[in-house]
């Protein structure tokens, strides 16, 4: 079974900071997401990551895949409360209809 | 409305009852999941349909079951609900060739 370790598990911080969110397995994918998920909802894809050492930007959020494809990091400046949810990263190790593997998610609080 | 609906969004149901969770998708998506998210778990796989009338199961089937007559509809069942499926239970699809998955709201089931 491929894992995949987020951390933290929660991050509270105030407006302003900047903060990284990790992504970590011991196998290989093909590609790996991130998503947002706010309470209620389900979760909406952020970005996909599909080459090793891929830098994807979205506003204040900067995406990085490691040059391995085992890890990922999420980025953000600036951190907005707007920015407060579960993120969570998912990794698809084939290309067919298989489903993703999740990890646990980040809590992120951003305090005004 | 297009996109991909779940019902209902609440259900509670007592221990050894059948239960069933509707998904719907307007878009003809080849592939549609079923996952369950609990605290301490993150998102896991239940079954998986690559097309109408092909399911496969995930990480966590046993209990489960799911049918796919047609592309639209994937109905999730518990055959005979136990309090460890108390769950939210969240659906979603995919097209072929597309990265992205599309989650419905989720449905949050308790088994009393």
């Amino acid at each position: 079974t491929q894992l995949l370790e987020q951390s933290p598990q929660f991050l509270s911080i105030q407006e302003g900071e900047n903060l990284t969110v990790y992504c970590n397995s011991s196998s290989v994918f093909s590609s790996l997401q991130w998503y947002r998920q706010e309470p209620g909802e389900g979760p909406v894809l952020l970005v996909t990551v599909v080459t090793g050492g891929e830098v994807k930007k979205l506003k204040r959020l900067t995406f990085q895949f490691g040059d391995a494809r085992k890890d990922s990091s999420l980025h953000i400046t600036a951190a907005q409360p707007g920015d407060t949810g579960l993120y969570l990263c998912a990794g698809r190790s084939g290309g067919g209809a298989d489903g993703l593997t999740f990890g646990k998610g980040t809590h992120l609080i951003i305090q005004p | 409305d297009a996109g991909i609906t779940q019902s209902p969004r609440y259900k509670i149901t007592e221990t050894g009852r059948q239960v069933t969770l509707m998904c719907h998708q307007t878009w003809s998506h080849s592939y549609m999941f079923w996952y369950r998210q609990d605290l301490g778990h993150g998102l896991r796989l239940i079954y998986y349909s690559a097309a109408a009338d092909i399911t496969d199961k995930g990480e966590v089937p046993d209990g489960y079951v799911v049918s796919r007559s047609k592309t639209e509809n994937f109905p999730l069942t518990l055959e005979s609900a136990t309090r460890s499926q108390t769950s939210v239970y969240f659906c979603a699809s995919r097209d072929r060739g597309n990265t992205e998955a599309f989650f419905g709201q989720g449905t949050r089931l308790t088994v009393v």
